[in-house]
């Protein structure tokens, strides 16, 4: 099983900031089958990025994703109001389980 | 609109059955995976396994494989999650996701079905 691990567990920032959110995988994950999702309380998780790198319908361009292999990373350029949440990577090409990270909360400092 | 409506919340004693529901509307159901993703109290997401419900192909995360059963009924568009015997560490949200093939992320969701087994 692949083991995703997302740091740093709490990123304490302002409006306005940018945040970078990284995910590390325990071995590569094929053909970049990365995902991240957003969590808000009491909410379902909306997917935010796919394939790594390419944002899903209606996410605004200031989510952005990168990486491949072992290594990813989320960023949001300028953080709005609503953009504090717990953010998950996913890691969705592994036929033993499509493991989640344990997750970042993007606070308001 | 696309959507995945869960059944209500259930409370339950230990060694209950239990079977929960997730049903789509607004696209064709049978061409989509259905997830299962756990979400214990104040914890993060578990993936627990996944059918096409076109041929009830069902693979399951090893952490959950026999504790589980995934089904679906493609004829009420519904896809099922369900317990033989509960135990209060199923104490959970439980949200269902399509995704379009079985490898790929799981773009809609449902809003999540609360069960909590408790004596």
């Amino acid at each position: 099983e692949i083991v995703l691990t997302q740091s740093p567990g709490t990123l304490s920032l302002s409006p306005g900031e940018r945040a970078t959110l990284s995910c590390r995988a325990s071995q590569s994950v094929s053909s970049s089958y990365l995902a991240w999702y957003q969590q808000k309380p009491g909410q379902a998780p909306r997917l935010l990025i796919y394939g790594a790198s390419s944002r899903a319908t209606g996410i605004p361009d200031r989510f952005s994703g990168s990486g491949s292999g072992t290594d990813f990373t989320l960023t949001i350029s300028r953080l709005e109001p609503e953009d504090f949440a717990v953010y998950y990577c996913q890691q969705y090409g592994s036929s033993r389980g499509k493991t989640f990270g344990q997750g970042t909360k993007v606070e308001i400092k | 609109e696309v959507q995945l409506v869960q059944s209500g919340a259930e409370v339950k004693k230990p060694g209950e059955s239990l079977k929960i529901s997730c049903k789509g509307s607004g696209y064709i159901f049978t061409n989509y995976w259905i997830g299962w993703v756990r979400q214990m109290p104040g914890k993060g997401l578990e993936w627990m396994g996944i059918i096409y419900p076109g041929d009830s192909d069902t693979r399951y995360s090893p952490s959950f494989q026999g504790q589980v059963t995934i089904s679906a009924d493609k004829s009420i568009s519904t896809a099922y999650l369900q317990w033989s015997s509960l135990k209060a560490s199923d104490t959970a949200m439980y949200y269902c996701a399509r995704s379009f093939i079985a490898a790929a992320a799981m773009d809609v969701w449902g809003q999540g079905t609360t069960v909590t087994v408790s004596s």
